[in-house]
């Protein structure tokens, strides 16, 4: 079975410039998770899809965060105009739902954000 | 709000020896999870425990919980090179949207020293 996968693993941009993120899930998971660690803090809670539709979005920062998830398969998540304080790894993680009355994610690798 | 937090921060100890970490928690929780994360790879699931559980074992790691004050403890024992990563606990407060989002602590930095 493939994991989650993530793309790219590491992206360096300008301040003011645009990245977008994209994270393909294990087939067949409807929850589909964004995460964000910067510097050595908290993995912080970004969003969480179930399917195509966001669940919660409590966690984005400001509206220069977009995520999308079309088709309930793959999710993008655009930076836009990017920030010196957005530098962080941005992790995506999926999970089938509750199993068992517990929800176990699985993570992707992450995608690092530099932002100079 | 910062749902977890582990404690110490870093930890550094010779192979062979036992490792432990501690977590607390704020809000009332149905089940708390313990991850790994070595450098560069995404995090993994190693083990949860359920609110009405105390104990719980999986090879060489074993999980308290203690629902009264609101924490818990994973002990590697044995330790390997190979656990060198980072450890993060997890727990599943349910939202204000009753979804089952995981909120994650700063996580403990573990080094084993051959």
């Amino acid at each position: 079975e493939a994991g989650v996968t993530q793309f790219p693993s590491h992206s360096v941009i300008e301040k003011g410039q645009t990245v977008t993120l994209r994270c393909d899930p294990i087939s067949g998971h409807d929850n589909l998770y964004w995460y964000r660690r910067v510097m050595g803090k908290e993995i912080k809670f970004l969003l969480h899809f179930v399917k195509e539709s966001k669940q919660d979005e409590s966690g984005m920062p400001n509206n220069r965060f977009l995520a999308e998830r079309t088709g309930g398969t793959y999710s993008t998540l655009k930076v836009q105009p990017a920030e010196l304080e957005d530098s962080g790894v941005y992790f995506c993680a999926s999970s089938p739902g509750l199993l068992s009355g517990a929800n176990v994610l699985t993570f992707g690798a992450g995608s690092r954000l530099t932002v100079l | 709000s910062q749902q977890g937090e582990e404690d110490p921060q870093a930890l550094s100890i010779q192979e062979g020896e036992n490792a432990t970490m501690n977590c607390s928690y704020k809000t009332s929780i149905n089940n708390l999870q313990w991850y790994r994360q070595n450098s560069g790879r995404g995090l993994v699931h190693l083990i949860l425990i359920r609110s009405n559980e105390r104990e719980k074992h999986s090879g060489r790691l074993r999980v308290t919980l203690d629902t009264s004050k609101k924490s818990s403890s994973l002990l590697i024992t044995a330790s390997r090179a190979a656990d060198t990563a980072s450890y993060f606990c997890a727990t599943d407060a349910r939202s204000n949207f009753g979804n089952e989002k995981l909120t994650f602590g700063t996580g403990t930095r573990l080094t084993i020293i051959p």
